[in-house]
């Protein structure tokens, strides 16, 4: 089956560092994705990781261990509009950019 | 450069009836999937198009149909409506020829 686990919710303070963890069980690996979607909107892709390690992009990192089925997401110097839900996605057939399966998405809260 | 473009925003429909929702992808795209996204879950893939064919499917059932046109956009067809299709439809394109898939602010769809 395909599976992806992400915590259903975080708080965090202004300022501070977060890291949002993701699971997954694939019946195949060809990436996965972090998307950021702002209630009511569209989801906005933020990173993408196919390799072992960790990829930076400004504020944000994701990092990917493929032997663990498992991929972090870390927003550093939080801000009060990095409130919104992180999703992260699998994308599981070889061959390009295919379906993506999503876990359910972490509500993250910023406060001051 | 317009980014994904659906139409109409909002939707209003009663058991059994059908509706058509409307995507236009990226400049440059020339793959569209469609995903149907629950309050308070993460999208679920439904079907791709790309070359005017459904290239991919994902667990809906016939009642779930559409059709992409030699300019790329898309439709998604639902019939028989039941309760349970109130969600947000989001579009997503992409190019086949790799990148991520990026997502239109979608259609909230509810039915009475």
């Amino acid at each position: 089956g395909q599976n992806i686990d992400q915590p259903t919710e975080m708080t965090a303070t202004e300022g501070a560092i977060v890291q949002i963890n993701c699971t997954y069980q694939t019946s195949g690996f060809n990436g996965l994705f972090w998307y950021q979607q702002h209630a009511g909107e569209a989801p906005t892709f933020l990173s993408y990781n196919v390799l072992d390690g960790l990829e930076e992009k400004g504020r944000f990192s994701s990092f990917l261990s493929r032997s663990k089925g498992y991929s972090y997401l870390l927003l550093k110097e939080l801000q009060m509009k990095d409130s919104a839900s992180y999703l992260c996605a699998v994308s599981p057939n070889s061959g390009g950019y295919n379906k993506l399966i999503f876990g359910a998405g972490t509500r993250l809260a910023v406060h001051p | 450069d317009a980014g994904v473009t659906q139409s109409p925003t909002h939707l209003i429909k009663t058991r059994g009836q059908q509706v058509t929702l409307r995507c236009s992808p990226k400049s440059g795209h020339d793959t569209v999937s469609w995903y149907q996204q629950a309050l308070g879950q993460g999208p679920q893939f439904i079907f791709q198009y790309y070359e005017e064919e459904e290239r991919q499917r994902g667990n809906f059932p016939d009642r779930f149909s559409g059709h992409q046109f030699p300019n790329y956009s898309s439709e998604l067809n639902v019939n028989a409506l039941l309760l349970g299709d109130s969600a947000l439809y989001l579009c997503a394109s992409s190019w086949d020829g790799g990148g991520p898939q990026h997502f239109g602010d979608g259609t909230r769809l509810s039915i009475l």
